[in-house]
């Protein structure tokens, strides 16, 4: 089955850029997507089709993804980001099955 | 503006069967929806569970199966999730989701708060 690693932690100073990154098999056509869960809260959508960022995610939010590695990239990293971190890919090839990454728990330092 | 809820039971006892329902507003399911079902257990991952289109084909992680059964019933606007023979090993928080499909992929743009089941007896 399709497994989807991501580093277990990060961590990263307010103001400074955070990169996650998602690794797989190489991705081809599959699109990679971003989730961010605070605790307590359910995901929530913050990059889809590798790069695209849904309405009221800021721009300091990006993605981005080449072979088999999609990286999240955080700019100006604020208290606020502190959250896990979930990549998605539907993997066409398999019964339509839907892959999420370890995840990835951001601290802001 | 979508928005889906989740509604169920807190509490299944080990062996019986686990139903849930995800109610949708907001938007019209004849035309054209993707629901799903994910899980997660206290402190881990998201897993996905199963999928179901507004036409009733439904798609299913393989490790579960067996288990499972999902619907759709737009005229209601709901779709719903049969888990049996539950264990411990299936306590969590239970997500649905709004599933957006297109050419290249599928990805979950709208989730319920979730709802914590566990499993005990």
């Amino acid at each position: 089955s399709y497994v989807l690693t991501q580093p277990p932690s990060a961590s990263v100073a307010p103001g400074q850029t955070a990169k996650i990154t998602c690794e797989g098999r190489a991705f081809g056509l599959d699109t990679v997507h971003w989730y961010q869960q605070k605790p307590g809260q359910a995901p929530v959508l913050v990059i889809y089709d590798d790069d695209d960022r849904p309405s009221g995610i800021p721009e300091r939010f990006s993605g981005s993804s080449s072979g088999n590695t999609a990286t999240l990239t955080i700019s100006r990293v604020e208290a606020g980001d502190e959250a896990d971190y979930f990549c998605q890919v539907w993997d066409g090839d398999s019964d339509h099955l839907n892959v999420f990454g370890t995840g990835t728990r951001v601290t802001v330092l | 503006q979508v928005q889906v809820e989740e509604s169920g039971p807190g509490l299944v006892k080990p062996s019986e069967t686990l139903s849930l329902t995800c109610n949708v507003f907001g938007y019209s399911m004849a035309s054209g929806f993707y629901g799903a079902w994910i899980r997660q257990p206290l402190g881990k991952g998201l897993e996905w569970i199963a999928s179901v289109f507004h036409d009733g084909s439904a798609y299913y992680n393989s490790s579960l199966k067996s288990r499972l059964y999902i619907s759709v019933d737009y005229s209601k606007r709901r779709f719903t999730l049969d888990l049996r023979s539950v264990t411990a090993a299936d306590t969590a928080m239970f997500y649905c989701a709004r599933q957006y499909c297109h050419r290249t992929g599928c990805y979950f743009d709208h989730w319920g708060r979730g709802i914590l089941v566990s499993v005990s007896s």
